[in-house]
Formats: structure tokens, sequence, C-alpha cells
């Protein structure tokens, strides 16, 4: 079974720095990856995902990840953080094609201070 | 295009109760999910319905049910509340076809307190 695991519960960053957030997963094949956000009050939105092809994905409100096999992670990163980036951030693992329920890690909170 | 529409969105019941909520997916998406937010266990699955059968189900124990209408819509319900119950619940909807690959579209959740 797959398995992930994002090693911070919490970051804090100023507004205006660069971001990133740690995402390992454990996972036999070349995985289905996602990272979702949650902000205060709110369900689960989709930033970005990967399936295969480039390692570099782009997403949405300016956000990229980078897939790495060798080290078995997933980041996501933002070069410059705004206020409104304050929320949860969800790593998830899916295991391949016609597998319908991904795992998803614990969660990191994201803390901007102006 | 409506979003993944989840009622009530809050809720108060007291031990002993039962409660029933609600998930209407987004038009044209099969599959319906739930999830259990908590702060001490994250994102947990309960269940998983597509063409109104139960295909995946997480590790719950039985108090925690659902059901899936022919129009997509489903409904999770819990008997017998406990104070562990309370909780954030994530109603998560996808097409579910060959193609699809896990990704999930969420609804707001319905914020359950059990006093």
């Amino acid at each position: 079974a797959q398995s992930v695991t994002q090693p911070d519960i919490h970051i804090t960053v100023s507004e205006g720095a660069s971001l990133e957030l740690r995402c390992n997963y454990s996972y036999g094949a070349t995985p289905y990856l996602f990272w979702y956000v949650q902000s205060p009050g709110q369900g689960l939105q989709l930033l970005l995902k990967y399936f295969s092809g480039d390692t570099l994905v782009q997403g949405i409100k300016g956000f990229e990840a980078e897939f790495k096999r060798s080290q078995s992670s997933f980041n996501l990163r933002k070069p410059s953080v705004h206020w409104s980036d304050a929320a949860e951030y969800f790593c998830a693992v899916g295991a391949g094609q016609g597998s319908y329920i991904p795992t998803f890690g614990r969660g990191t909170s994201l803390i901007v201070h102006p | 295009k409506a979003g993944v529409t989840q009622t009530p969105r809050y809720l108060i019941k007291t031990r002993g109760q039962q409660v029933t909520l609600s998930c209407s997916p987004i038009s044209g998406h099969r599959s319906v999910s739930w999830y259990q937010q908590t702060p001490g266990q994250g994102l947990q699955f309960l269940f998983e319905y597509f063409s109104e059968t139960q295909r995946n189900k997480g590790n719950f124990p039985g108090r925690f049910s659902g059901r899936q209408f022919s129009n997509s819509r489903s409904e999770m319900n819990v008997s017998t509340l406990e104070l562990g119950d309370s909780a954030l619940y994530l109603c998560a909807s996808s097409l579910r076809t060959s193609g699809n690959t896990g990704e999930l579209f969420f609804g707001e959740g319905s914020r359950l307190t059990v006093l």
C-alpha cells in the first residue's frame, strides 16, 4: 500500500519569501501525485498533479512541484509567498491507473508573516 | 458548473443521537467519496460510492454508513454518536473513468460537533 509523509507540521515564512513544502511517498511503481490546498473553513482544492512526463509540474496560484524518483519526493514550491497563501497543504499519492482513492499526508500548515 | 455541495454546513448533536449528511457531486461525476478530518488524525477515508454501490471502505466502525442514489447524490449516516465523532466531514466527487487517476473535487464540508 502507498503512504505519504509530510515531515513539517507547520511552516512559517515572511510574505515575499520563497517556499518549499516537503512530501515523501512510498509506492513500488510510478505513483500519481497531487498537492491540495485547504483554506480555513473550506474544502480541499487541487493545486497540481503529476502523472508522467516532465517531472516539473506547474499548478495554479503560481505553485510548482518537482517529482524526484530517486528521493521518492514531490516537493511543492513557490518563489514568492503572498499572505493569501496561508492555508493547510496536503500531499496525496494515488496507486496508478484505476486507483481512485488517493492516500493523503497529514498536511502542513503554512503561516505567512507580513 | 456547480461544485460539490454539502449540507448541512454545521450541526450540533448530543451523544447517542444519529446524524445524516448529504452530498451532491459535480454534474457528471458518478463517484462520491467521504472523508473525516480531525486535528489529531488528519484526513481519514471513510468510503467511496460509485453507481449506487460501495466500492471502497476505510477502517471505520459499522456506525458509519452511506448510500448513493441514482442521481449520484450521496448521504452518510453516523449512528450512536460519540464525542470522538466531532469532525469536519468532507465529500469529494470524481469522474472515475478508466482514464481517471484519483483527482478529487471537494465540497466545503459539514462540521459536526457532538456534545
